[in-house]
């Protein structure tokens, strides 16, 4: 099953304008990942964020945490004709009861991001 | 370095024929994980291993399905009497692990798999 619900579904802007792309789950979470994937195919880490921060950068990407509010934001700025691809935010579950996280990612459905030339 | 490897590309199968799906992860990682990502279900866990040991085979969707990590290296997912709708792109991934926390995951390129 799907923790994670993105919004918007579909994203479609303009060359250098900025994106902006919302995640939610619903459980506790030792991290949040944002993945980017092209056609479909293999998925590219962009930023792990742990339950602890609360903003990370890396280049131009942003991304915030709340966990209070079980949300994550990711803020891609200038954006560029490259930058079009689906995005996804994955959470990675708090520790079981033994303390370990094994990195069972759950995957949210993605934005599909179009950047215009 | 390299990263993650995954074959075949591309695979076409018969409805009811066995299929062997490879994962070579990056060297040094201990974690090794494999998704399906279908139209319908989207990214779904299918299994992790850590070295060879599968604590949790949970997302695997069916007794068809199995899975096996030698020497803490390559992984095989093997599908017995495929159906159609195990048609999806298989992903497989791995990462590094230090004291029992686990960093972000390396994926491959996948397998399309499609059962006609």
């Amino acid at each position: 099953s799907q923790q994670g619900e993105e919004d918007p579904q579909a994203l479609s802007i303009q060359e250098g304008e900025n994106a902006t792309m919302n995640c939610s789950y619903k459980t506790s979470i030792n991290n949040l990942q944002w993945y980017r994937q092209n056609s479909g195919r293999g998925l590219v880490h962009l930023i792990l964020i742990r339950s602890n921060e609360r903003e990370k950068h890396s280049g131009r990407l942003r991304v915030t945490l709340d966990t209070s509010k079980k949300s994550s934001s990711l803020l891609i700025t200038a954006s560029r004709a490259a930058d079009t691809a689906s995005y996804f935010c994955a959470t990675d579950p708090t520790p079981n009861a033994g303390g370990t996280s094994y990195g069972k990612l759950t995957f949210g459905q993605g934005t599909i991001l179009t950047v215009h030339p | 370095g390299a990263g993650v490897s995954q074959s075949p590309s591309n695979k076409v199968t018969e409805k009811g024929k066995d299929v062997e799906l490879r994962c070579d992860p990056i060297s040094g990682h201990t974690a090794l994980y494999w998704y399906r990502q279908s139209l319908g279900q989207g990214l779904e866990f299918l299994i992790y291993f850590q070295g060879n040991s599968a604590p949790d085979k949970s997302g695997l969707p069916s007794d068809r399905f199995s899975a096996e990590r030698t020497g803490g290296s390559v992984s095989t997912l093997t599908i017995q009497r495929t159906q159609q709708e195990d048609s999806a792109v298989y992903l497989c991934a791995s990462s590094f692990t230090s004291r029992g926390s686990h960093y972000e995951q390396y994926f491959g390129p996948g397998t399309r798999l499609t059962v006609t």
